[in-house]
Formats: C-alpha cells, sequence, structure tokens
C-alpha cells in the first residue's frame, strides 16, 4: 500500500498570502490529523478530521483551516500568513478514527514565510 | 490534560551497545502510549505503542519499550544499536477518555558512533 502522501513538499510565501496544503491517506484510512512542526514549540495538533466532519481541533487561531474530502483526502488552509507560521506540517492518517488507532505521518511540507 | 517527558535532549550510545530513551507521561486516566522516529527532512516513522496487555511491547527494527505505571515511564530500548538509528525520537500519548490527538514530547537525539 503506498503511504500518505502530502503535496507539494516544499512551499515559500510572503506575508500576508494564503497557502492550500494536501494531504492523501493511505487508501482505505477515514481519518487525517494535522499537526505543525517547529523548532521552537515541538509538535502541535491543529486538527483531526473524520468522515468529512472536523472532530478535534487544537489551539490555533481561526486563521488556520481545513476540510476533508468523500474520498478522505485532506486539505489544509491558512490564510494571512504570518513569519510564525513557517514549519513543518505533517499529515496523519488513520484507520477507523479510534484512539488506538496508529497514526501514519506523510513526509511533510516544509512552509517557508519570507 | 496530558503532557510527555523526554528529559534527554541527547543520547550518544557505541555501535553494538545497548540504548534506552526515556519517556515520562502524565495523564489523569489511562494513557495510550506511542513511540515515532524522525529522520533528517522525513516526517514521523511509526515504531511501536502500548495499549494495553503486555507491559513490555515489542515493534520495528529491534526497538522495545517498557510500559510502567507506578513510575508512569515508556523507555524506549534496543539490545544493540546500528549507525543507522542515529535520528530524532518522539514518544507521544492519548488520554483514553480524551480526544484523538497526539501529545508529543520534545524529542530525543540519539547518535550511534560507529
Amino acid at each position: 500500500k503506498a503511504g500518505v502522501t502530502q503535496t507539494p513538499r516544499y512551499l515559500i510565501k510572503t506575508r500576508g498570502q494564503q497557502v492550500t496544503l494536501s494531504c492523501s491517506p493511505i487508501s482505505g484510512h477515514r481519518s487525517v490529523s494535522w499537526y505543525q512542526q517547529t523548532p521552537g514549540q515541538g509538535l502541535q495538533f491543529l486538527f483531526e478530521y473524520f468522515s468529512e466532519t472536523q472532530r478535534n481541533k487544537g489551539n490555533f487561531p481561526g486563521r488556520f483551516s481545513g476540510r476533508q474530502f468523500s474520498n478522505s483526502r485532506s486539505e489544509m488552509n491558512v490564510s494571512t500568513l504570518e513569519l510564525g507560521d513557517s514549519a513543518l506540517y505533517l499529515c496523519a492518517s488513520g484507520l477507523a478514527g479510534y484512539l488506538t488507532d496508529t497514526q501514519y505521518f506523510g513526509p511533510g511540507t516544509r512552509l517557508t514565510v519570507l | 490534560a496530558q503532557s510527555v517527558a523526554q528529559p534527554e535532549d541527547q543520547v550518544n550510545v557505541a555501535e553494538g551497545n545497548p540504548l534506552t530513551v526515556k519517556c515520562t507521561y502524565s495523564v489523569s486516566g489511562n494513557p495510550y502510549l506511542f513511540w515515532y522516529v524522525q529522520y533528517p527532512n522525513r516526517g514521523l516513522q511509526f515504531l511501536l505503542k502500548y495499549i494495553t496487555g503486555d507491559n513490555l511491547v515489542k515493534g520495528s527494527y529491534g526497538f522495545e519499550a517498557e510500559f510502567n505505571k507506578s513510575q508512569t515511564s515508556f523507555h524506549l530500548k534496543k539490545p544493540s544499536a546500528l549507525v543507522s538509528d542515529s535520528a530524532l525520537y518522539f514518544c507521544a500519548v492519548i488520554m483514553d477518555t480524551g480526544r484523538r490527538a497526539l501529545t508529543f514530547g520534545s524529542g530525543t537525539r540519539l547518535q550511534v558512533q560507529p
């Protein structure tokens, strides 16, 4: 089975712009979660989607949003980019969305905000 | 609330020697515990998890971890380290009554010297 794929792998944007990141989960997986990784804050949970519904949300401002499509693919959007949004954004997929499910991570999208 | 502590920023070990990467957790319910490894410019790779049952969990690439409820620890171990094990290791927790969002430790860099 193919793993979790994320596109694009690298992005460079300027402050004030918006960006959309894409994630395709492992075939058959219905849960998709997003995490932000920075040197200062480490790995932080953004949100989780299951069957096209956002089930959980982390402590991030409303500029961060996402959605999930009927084929389980997910997109994450960040509007009005700030320098502090520079990070590695990781997507993880899970089979059925249970707490005990293993979350399998993609390679990430490296976002640089100038 | 839940939290994970990885008290060592870096662990150095000689190839062929046993290695231990420490993790302690704090949750108000029963924990589900995970270990992931991250290689440079890559996403997180799942190693093993503890859900319930046997306190000794065996995972990928010869790694294992021991769940100790009284000490609230979940240390990662390997009997014989390889140079290729050099990477960043993350411990993570989900509480059994919580939401489906991994809380990660700050990470421990493992350096295996030839």
